[in-house]
């Protein structure tokens, strides 16, 4: 069983506070994703990375920065949150290899008043 | 650039019925197709997936899909549908070959069984 978690779960926060979403994952996975979810629209690609020291952006613009010191873990961070960044969240890990399945954390949803 | 497009948002379908969730999927090279389910509450779960071989995929909980390359297609299918089966469904496809390896979704199709 594919094991990667996101906390927190759910997130109120107001606008202008820094936060950052954990995301871990225990398979020893190189690759590591961020998606952005929203209802009723496709999931979009914000950040991924490719093993230790290595971020790349996706295909969505997006205010919020990562990092990879080490390989199982991969936090998201929003210097200062606001309401537009209310979305649905997704953590997701892989092998290196083209066309390997992405195991899916829970996600974070999170709301900016 | 691959797109997906998944022809029906919302699918009401009773216990023990079949059903049928469209994809369609556009790229200029040969490509990965992928099936995902998203429960609510949680993440996204992979059902099936075509990498190469034979066009009918079979996958976990008795879902099928077909890759039909002249139509452009990758429909899931189960013949009987169970209320645990009430979750949101995504198509995804990747490039098999080139500069890009990323995942692109559809919209997803909520499928909803009733009793």
């Amino acid at each position: 069983e594919a094991d990667i978690y996101q906390t927190p779960r759910y997130l109120v926060i107001g606008t202008g506070k820094k936060i950052t979403l954990e995301c871990s994952q225990t398979m020893g996975h190189d690759k590591m994703y961020w998606y952005q979810q929203d209802p009723g629209m496709e999931l979009h690609l914000i950040h991924y990375s490719y093993g230790v020291n290595s971020t790349e952006k996706g295909d969505l613009s997006s205010e919020s920065t990562v990092s990879r010191i080490r390989t199982e873990h991969f936090p998201l961070t929003l210097e200062s949150a606001r309401p537009s960044h209310t979305s649905q969240y997704l953590c997701a890990s892989s092998e290196l290899t083209r066309g390997d399945t992405q195991y899916f954390g829970p996600g974070t949803r999170l709301t900016v008043l | 650039a691959q797109s997906v497009t998944q022809l029906d948002s919302q699918v009401p379908v009773f216990e023990e019925a079949p059903v049928e969730l469209r994809c369609n999927y556009s790229s200029s090279v040969s490509v990965y197709l992928f099936w995902y389910v998203q429960y609510p509450n949680q993440g996204l779960q992979l059902l099936l997936k075509y990498l190469s071989g034979s066009t009918l995929v079979k996958g976990i909980n008795s879902f099928e899909a077909e890759f039909n390359k002249s139509q452009t297609s990758f429909h899931l299918r189960k013949p009987s549908v169970h209320i645990s089966d009430t979750a949101e469904y995504f198509c995804a496809v990747s490039e098999a070959q080139g500069g890009s390896e990323k995942l692109v979704f559809g919209k997803g199709t909520k499928l909803t069984v009733n009793p």
